[in-house]
């Protein structure tokens, strides 16, 4: 089947430590996604990718990296310059030139103790 | 720059009423829209999007929204809700400008009483 997997579902660490999330697509979708969703805030764009090495900053990019050195595979890096990290990450995946359409995994929650 | 704006954080409804979700946005340029739903613990999936021509578009689980310019707005609705419709849904919106990504809005949890 597919689609976009994300890992672990959960993910417990401790303050100060980095932490990378996975986010695997089969679709051979050029573009991915990171999201971060708090309760109440909705998604807030982090980093988005267009095409193999190469990546653009989004509206909450600070504490975190990423990169892109395959099309099926964007892992998101959350720092320890990230001043609240906890949150529910999603990635997310879409077609070139198909506008707005995109395919989400199923989020990782990211709880830093 | 966008941003997209939804009235209600929750809306609770009895089971087989019909319900309306609101959505409001401002942009400077032409837009394209969506509503997307996320059930507990998942990702969101995609259930209808205007991107031209009819201003009504319908979706799948028996949703629509209607596109009004005037207003700005892409309410969702639905005539008659089930148990299962129990979810939390997103507008957001897109300037279509490449891949650059979605602006969402909150979110609206749509609580569906027996």
């Amino acid at each position: 089947d597919g689609g976009i997997t994300q890992s672990p579902k959960y993910l417990f660490r401790k303050e100060g430590q980095n932490v990378t999330l996975s986010c695997e697509q089969n679709l051979n979708h050029d573009a991915m996604y990171w999201y971060r969703q708090d309760p109440g805030q909705g998604l807030r764009l982090i980093y988005y990718s267009q095409i193999v090495n190469d990546f653009q900053k989004g509206d909450i990019a600070e504490g975190y990296s990423v990169s892109r050195e395959k099309k099926e595979s964007f892992p998101l890096t959350v720092t320890s310059a990230q001043k609240n990290p906890t949150a529910f990450y999603l990635c997310a995946s879409s077609i070139e030139g198909q506008v707005g359409r995109q395919f989400f995994g199923p989020g990782t929650r990211l709880t830093v103790l | 720059a966008q941003s997209v704006t939804q009235l209600d954080s929750q809306v609770p409804v009895f089971e087989e009423a019909p319900v309306e979700l609101r959505c409001n946005y401002s942009s400077s340029v032409s837009v394209y829209l969506f509503w997307y739903v996320q059930y507990p613990n998942q990702g969101l999936q995609l259930l209808l999007k205007y991107l031209s021509g009819s201003t009504l578009v319908k979706g799948i689980n028996g949703f629509e929204a209607e596109f009004n310019k005037s207003q700005t707005s892409f309410h969702l609705r639905k005539p008659s809700v089930h148990i299962s419709d129990t979810a939390e849904y997103f507008c957001a919106v897109s300037s279509g400008g490449g891949a650059d990504g979605l602006t969402f809005g909150k979110g609206t949890h749509l609580i569906i009483q027996p």
